[in-house]
C-alpha cells in the first residue's frame, strides 16, 4: 500500500540552527501537510499545500517556518532559527482531491507519515 | 477557538467487548470526521471516516455522527489487545479555504487480556 515516507526519522540540533525536514508524499496526491505533535499534547495542524502554494497556515506557521516542493516528489519543511519549544514530532501527511461542481476541494482523509522527532538542544 | 473534544481516559475493557469511543466538536460548519489510531511513539493511523450523519461499519469498527447534537463516536466490536492505543478524533470544515484537521487530545484504549 502507498504510504507517506519522512526523513530523517531523528534529528537533533542546536538551537539557533536551521533544520529541514524532508517527506515524501503518496504519489497520486495533490495536497500536502504539516503536523506537530508537541509530546503528551495534540497533534496540531501547521501548513497544507497545494499547486505549489500554501492554501492555509495556523499560528503556529510564521516567518520561521517555510514549506516547499523542490521538485516533483519531495515536499520539505524548513525551521529557520530552531527554539527549544520547536521539539516536537513533525508529521507529514497527503490527501486526494476530488473535483466536484467545477471547483478542486478536498475532504479525503488525510494519511500520515511515520514522522520526524525534532529534539532541539 | 473550534475545539474538539475527547475523554483523555483510559478506557479499559476486558478482550471481546465493546469499546466506545465519543468525541463532541464546536463548529457547527464541519463536515468531514475522521479517526485516527496513534500507537505510543507512532503516527496517526486512519481508521474510519464519515461524512453523513448515521452509521458507517467497516470490519470490528463503526463510527456514528450527528452533526445536530455535534458528536462522533467509533465503536470497537471484538476488541483485542492489540486495540491498544490512543485514539484521535479529527474534524476538518470543508471550504475552498479549509483544510486543516483539527485534533482532538485523544482517548487512551486499554484493553485487558
Amino acid at each position: 500500500e502507498p504510504e507517506v515516507t519522512q526523513t530523517p526519522s531523528h534529528q537533533v540540533t542546536q538551537m539557533g540552527q536551521e533544520v529541514i525536514l524532508r517527506c515524501v508524499p503518496i504519489s497520486n496526491h495533490l495536497y500536502f501537510y504539516w503536523y506537530r505533535q508537541i509530546l503528551g499534547q495534540k497533534v496540531e495542524f501547521l501548513v497544507s499545500f497545494y499547486n505549489n502554494e500554501i492554501s492555509e497556515k495556523s499560528e503556529i506557521f510564521d516567518d520561521q517556518f517555510s514549506v516547499e516542493r523542490p521538485d516533483g516528489s519531495n515536499f520539505t519543511l524548513k525551521i529557520r532559527s530552531t527554539k527549544l519549544e520547536d521539539s516536537a514530532m513533525y508529521f507529514c501527511a497527503s490527501s486526494e482531491a476530488y473535483r466536484p461542481g467545477g471547483s478542486w476541494v478536498s475532504n479525503q482523509p488525510q494519511h500520515f507519515g511515520d514522522g520526524t522527532r525534532l529534539s532541539i538542544l | 477557538q473550534k475545539e474538539v473534544e475527547q475523554n483523555s481516559g483510559p478506557l479499559s475493557v476486558p478482550e471481546g467487548a465493546i469499546a466506545s469511543l465519543n468525541c463532541t466538536y464546536s463548529d457547527r460548519v464541519s463536515q468531514s470526521f475522521f479517526w485516527y489510531r496513534q500507537y505510543s511513539g507512532k503516527s496517526p493511523e486512519l481508521i474510519m471516516s464519515i461524512y453523513s450523519n448515521g452509521d458507517k461499519e467497516d470490519g470490528r469498527f463503526t463510527a456514528q455522527l450527528n452533526k445536530a447534537s455535534q458528536y462522533v463516536s467509533l465503536l470497537i466490536r471484538d476488541s483485542q489487545p492489540s486495540d491498544s492505543a490512543t485514539y484521535l478524533c479529527a474534524v476538518k470544515k470543508d471550504s475552498n479555504s479549509g483544510y486543516a484537521l483539527n485534533f482532538g487530545k485523544g482517548t487512551s484504549l486499554l484493553v485487558t487480556p
